[in-house]
This record gives structure tokens, sequence and C-alpha cells, in this order.
């Protein structure tokens, strides 16, 4: 079974710059999440997808930063315009429920570097 | 959310097991306990998780304490590709966002 496809692998930008992350998810995962993880610490959740729609986006900084995931399947994730501070590594994840029972399958991530 | 607590860091020797510790004294009785492990460079990997019952699986078991409030994740025989960052989750049901702490990081000596 292929697992979760990031792609870019790595990312160098300036600051005010924009980019953009993509994510493939496994085959038939209805759940998806996009996590940020800064250096030295845990992942942080940014937004999570049941099919296409957005069921928590709390964490996501609005201002600059947009996900979509169209026709419930690959999602895409922007910073417009980037900050210092955004370097880190980004990790989308999918899932699928067995009963009440959920198992997060993460892809390799996309580390960005922002100078 | 409710909170975990974990050492920083662990030391071990290769083919010995090594028992990981977690603390979750405000646990609710709808929480299950995850763990999940970072190798370096990749994305977590999901490792095991449990409710009230101890768990085994291929990877690792699961040792719950009676009152939930801590749990230990055991390496049998621990090898050099288990040094990792290993992350002990509290969540309930369903499909949910992950709150990961800063986890312990396990070095493995040959």
């Amino acid at each position: 079974e292929a697992g979760v496809a990031q792609s870019p692998r790595y990312k160098i930008i300036e600051k005010r710059q924009s980019v953009a992350f993509w994510c493939n998810p496994i085959s038939g995962h209805a759940t998806l999440y996009w996590y940020q993880q800064i250096l030295g610490q845990g992942p942080k959740l940014l937004i999570q997808f049941q099919n296409n729609g957005v069921v928590d986006d709390s964490q996501l900084p609005k201002d600059r930063f947009s996900a979509e995931r169209l026709k419930g399947v690959d999602s895409t994730l922007k910073i417009q315009p980037a900050k210092l501070e955004d370097s880190a590594v980004y990790l989308c994840a999918s899932s699928f429920l067995a009963g009440v029972s959920e198992t997060q399958y993460f892809g390799p991530g996309t580390r960005l570097l922002v100078l | 959310d409710a909170k975990t607590t974990q050492p920083n860091s662990m030391e071990s020797n290769e083919e010995e097991p090594v028992h990981l510790p977690c603390n979750h004294s405000t646990i609710s009785g709808t929480d299950y306990i995850h763990w999940y492990r970072q190798l370096p460079s990749q994305g977590p990997e999901y490792v095991i998780h449990g409710l009230t019952s101890n768990v085994n699986n291929r990877m690792a078991s699961l040792a719950i304490a009676e009152d939930r409030k801590s749990s230990t994740l055991i390496l049998h025989r621990a090898t050099l590709r288990d040094a990792a960052v290993y992350y002990c989750i509290l969540k309930g049901g369903g499909a949910d966002g992950l709150t990961f702490g800063k986890g312990t990081h396990l070095i493995i000596q040959p």
C-alpha cells in the first residue's frame, strides 16, 4: 500500500514570498491533516479536513495560511506571504476510522526554510 | 486537552528491553492512550494505543496502570533502528487532531 506522498521535500524562499505544498493521502482515507513542526518541538495541528470540508482550522494563521482539499483527495497548503518564523517541517497525515479508533499515517514532510 | 508528561530523554543498550513512561493524571474516561514515534528526518509513525487493558502488537507493548493515570511503552528488544522521539498522546475516539508534546528522545547504544 502506498503511503502519504508530499512534495516538494525541501523548499527555500525569501521572506514575503509565497509557497505551496502538496499532499496525496492514502487511497480511501477520508480525513486529512496538516501539521507544522518547528525544530525541537512536536508537530502542531494546523487544519483537519473530512473529505473536502474543513473540520478544524482553529490553529491556522488565516491571515497568511490557506489550505484546500478539492474533490476530497489531494490537498494543498499555501503560505502568502512567508515570514521567518514559518521555517519548519510541514507534515501531512491521513487516517481512517475503525470503529472509534483512528490511526494517522504521516508523510515524510516538506522542510521549509525562509530567509 | 489532557496533558501528558514524559522524560526528555532516555538511553538504553541494543538488544535490551526499554520501558518508556508517561504520566497523564488528568486523563478522562473516554481518552485513549496513543503512542507515536518519529525517526530522524521522517514523519511520525503510529506505534500502539489502548484504553484500559494492556495491549501488544508486533512493534511494542503498552502497559496501562489500573487507575489509568500512567502508562508504559515497552520495546522488548531494542535495536538501533528504534532510536527516535517517542510521543505519548491522549485522544478521544473518532477522527481528531493529535496534540504532541516534546516526547522522549530514546538513544540506543550499540
